[in-house]
């Protein structure tokens, strides 16, 4: 978990809010990411960042936003739009995406957001 | 496609045992394979991965890994279980000739080493 931070730990949120998670490295890695873990399914992309100023929508980017304005920061908004938000949301961030001794992707800590 | 297997939701074994947590993958190109450990409540942590090279990798806590291209797999190993090490493991797998290419990773196993 080292480099890399995220919160809160927990969130609570009542249908028909946004909220934010925020995810923070201090490694000066290029590329971050965004997953989202339900129980028995592993992890699925949400969305992903290369560079700054420009991210890319993962398999199931639907209901979520994100914006990568500083190059250690990639926070995710969970909007209202997205049906079923209650998981465990999983940040990463790897060097230099693409280049194989380098695209090593390493986690956050993790927040666990549950709908009211 | 790209596709990761973990044919086995839950693994038992008893501490002082090998153990094995399977892999299989499915890619178009040349596999880049990586192994990863989930303790409750956690984040990922990195254990090893395989580019080219030989097919016996090393990592972290005493784990190994064997790739076979052949069976197009990447069994996670260890010579003797420790409590310790029950936790969930995933299998991931990105396509090498595709180097905008994402990581796909498997459902996950869970690991019970029992005393």
């Amino acid at each position: 978990d080292g480099g890399i931070t995220q919160s809160p730990k927990y969130l609570f949120r009542k249908e028909g809010q946004n909220v934010t998670l925020s995810c923070e490295q201090n490694l000066n890695h290029d590329a971050m990411y965004w997953y989202r873990q339900d129980p028995g399914q592993g992890l699925r992309l949400i969305y992903y960042s290369q560079i700054v100023n420009d991210f890319q929508k993962g398999d199931i980017a639907e209901g979520y936003s994100v914006s990568r304005e500083k190059k250690e920061s990639f926070p995710l908004t969970v909007t209202s739009a997205q049906k079923n938000p209650t998981a465990f949301y999983l940040c990463a961030s790897s060097k230099e995406p693409g280049l194989p001794s380098t695209d090593t992707q390493y986690f956050g800590p993790g927040t666990r957001l549950t709908v009211l | 496609a790209q596709s990761v297997a973990q044919p086995e939701d839950q693994v038992n074994v008893a501490e002082g045992n090998p153990l094995t947590v399977k892999c299989t993958y499915s890619v178009s190109g040349n596999p880049y394979l990586f192994w990863y450990v989930q303790y409750p409540n956690r984040g990922l942590q990195f254990l090893l991965k395989y580019i080219t090279g030989d097919n016996l990798v090393k990592g972290s806590y005493g784990f190994e890994a064997e790739f076979n291209k052949s069976q197009t797999s990447f069994h996670l190993k260890k010579p003797s279980a420790l409590v310790s090490d029950s936790a969930l493991y995933f299998c991931a797998v990105r396509d090498g000739y595709n180097q905008g290419g994402k990581l796909i990773f498997g459902q996950g196993t869970e690991l019970s080493v029992k005393p």
